[in-house]
């Protein structure tokens, strides 16, 4: 159980183009998921949280015009690299924790490889 | 001072070693710990969940807390190549606030 799909697992693209990541629970419903990026060698470093139905919360320094979040239901949320620059290129990871449980853990995704070139 | 601390390794061990590894935290707040297991390009996968001070086992892998130490750990037993990954220890405070550790990189040689 607790499976988070994440798709496309790789993504190679022009400079400029926008990319969409979707974040999927499969077995069970998250009112939270989050979206973190993750450097070669390097610690996970969260992006955001975001909460079915309203606005995600954003970590400092992350754009929140730059990187769109949507969490529209209960087993789905994007995220969205607006006209994307090589320096976005990185690999990606969302998270999903189930709702109705206290202090249920984070399950991750496989993460998506964004290359920009 | 960071509120979870995790040695970064790298942490290099025959197969069949026992693999120990640690974190310690801060703050008493934090209740809930875990441990994911990360392979390379991929995303965390949790291995161990606990929120009491004592011993969890699921096969080759012991969890143990304890409390009063802020100090929780991972052993690996009868350690495999194919144990060769990133480990991070999570900790959920009261309040439902996730906190990582860097990870420790571990390689097992055949």
């Amino acid at each position: 159980g607790a499976v988070v799909s994440q798709h496309p697992s790789r993504v190679i693209c022009k400079s400029g183009t926008s990319v969409k990541i979707e974040c999927r629970s499969l077995d069970f419903q998250a009112t939270t998921m989050f979206w973190y990026r993750q450097f070669p060698k390097q610690s996970l470093m969260l992006m955001a949280t975001s909460n079915e139905g309203s606005k995600a919360t954003y970590e400092q320094g992350v754009e929140k015009d730059k990187f769109l979040i949507n969490h529209a239901s209960l087993t789905l949320s994007t995220l969205t690299v607006t006209s994307a620059h090589p320096e976005d290129s990185s690999f990606y990871i969302c998270s999903a924790r189930a709702t109705g449980l206290p202090a249920s853990p984070q399950h991750f995704g496989d993460g998506t490889r964004l290359s920009i070139l | 001072q960071k509120e979870v601390e995790q040695d970064p390794g790298p942490l290099s061990v025959p197969e069949g070693a026992i693999v120990s590894l640690n974190c310690t935290y801060s703050n008493s707040a934090f209740q809930y710990f875990m441990w994911y297991r990360q392979y390379s390009r991929k995303g965390p996968e949790l291995l161990m969940y606990t929120y009491s001070s004592g011993n969890k086992e699921d096969g080759r892998f012991t969890a143990q807390v304890d409390k009063s130490s802020k100090y929780i750990s991972l052993f690996i037993r009868d350690s495999q190549p194919s144990d060769s990954a990133t480990y991070l220890c999570a900790m959920i405070k009261t309040g439902n606030q996730f906190y990582f550790g860097t990870g420790t990189s571990l390689t097992v040689i055949p």
